[in-house]
């Protein structure tokens, strides 16, 4: 069973039209949530981290929210260069010192200008 | 400032032929160093981490081996190479006050 589900696979949107990308999870005891962003043949960026449901998050125009099953990645008015893969990963309390991630399969947004 | 560094960027190499990729970090200690590999298209998958030297742990039965020689240095490597080990592969790390990893710049790997 899949611990981490993200939804939808692509996205695409215009130009200042608003969404959300969601993340599902499963998981015993949450340490943490990540979101990162990935351009083609890069590595994945932080963005976030979220500890405890009701938590949210800003920055420029994207905000990440978590609540106890899932998260929300809200992008406000977005613009071309926004366009990427949006990848969300938890981390649970039982990894203890090996603090392992575990990704879900991502988002694939595009905005077109 | 921290930093990863992962090399080389993209490799191309024939079926049965040994690998070796390599990842270094700087400007920290005793982190915990991971191999991830992701299929076009797909998620991240965990191959190997380690919490410390000498200490490899595998996540997936495979055809490929990792090593942590010194602190800040993570090697994934194979003996002999399957087409299906064509993959981008991405070397992460983390600290203790650092839960989230940070990446390096991935290698795209080819074989042929």
């Amino acid at each position: 069973e899949d611990q981490v589900t993200q939804s939808p696979e692509a996205l695409r949107l215009q130009e200042g039209e608003s969404s959300s990308l969601n993340c599902s999870y499963t998981v015993s005891g949450l340490r943490g949530l990540f979101w990162y962003r990935q351009d083609p043949g890069k590595g994945p960026e932080f963005l976030f981290t979220l500890y405890s449901a009701g938590e949210e998050k800003e920055k420029e125009r994207l905000k990440a929210t978590l609540t106890k099953k899932e998260s929300f990645l809200h992008i406000t008015a977005p613009k071309p260069e926004d366009s990427a893969t949006y990848l969300c990963a938890v981390q649970e309390i039982s990894s203890g010192s090996a603090r392992q991630l575990t990704f879900g399969s991502g988002t694939q947004l595009t905005v077109l200008p | 400032s921290q930093t990863i560094h992962q090399w080389p960027a993209t490799l191309v190499q024939p079926v049965g032929s040994p690998l070796s990729l390599e990842c270094t970090v700087e400007g920290t200690s005793n982190p915990n160093l991971y191999w991830y590999r992701q299929a076009a298209g797909r998620g991240l998958q965990l191959l190997f981490y380690s919490v410390g030297i000498g200490q490899i742990s595998s996540e997936v039965p495979q055809n490929l081996s990792a090593s942590r020689p010194q602190d800040r240095q993570f090697i994934l490597s194979s003996k002999k190479l399957l087409l299906s080990d064509s993959s981008f592969y991405l070397c992460a790390w983390s600290g203790i006050n650092h839960y989230g990893y940070t990446f390096g710049s991935g290698t795209r790997l080819t074989v042929v």
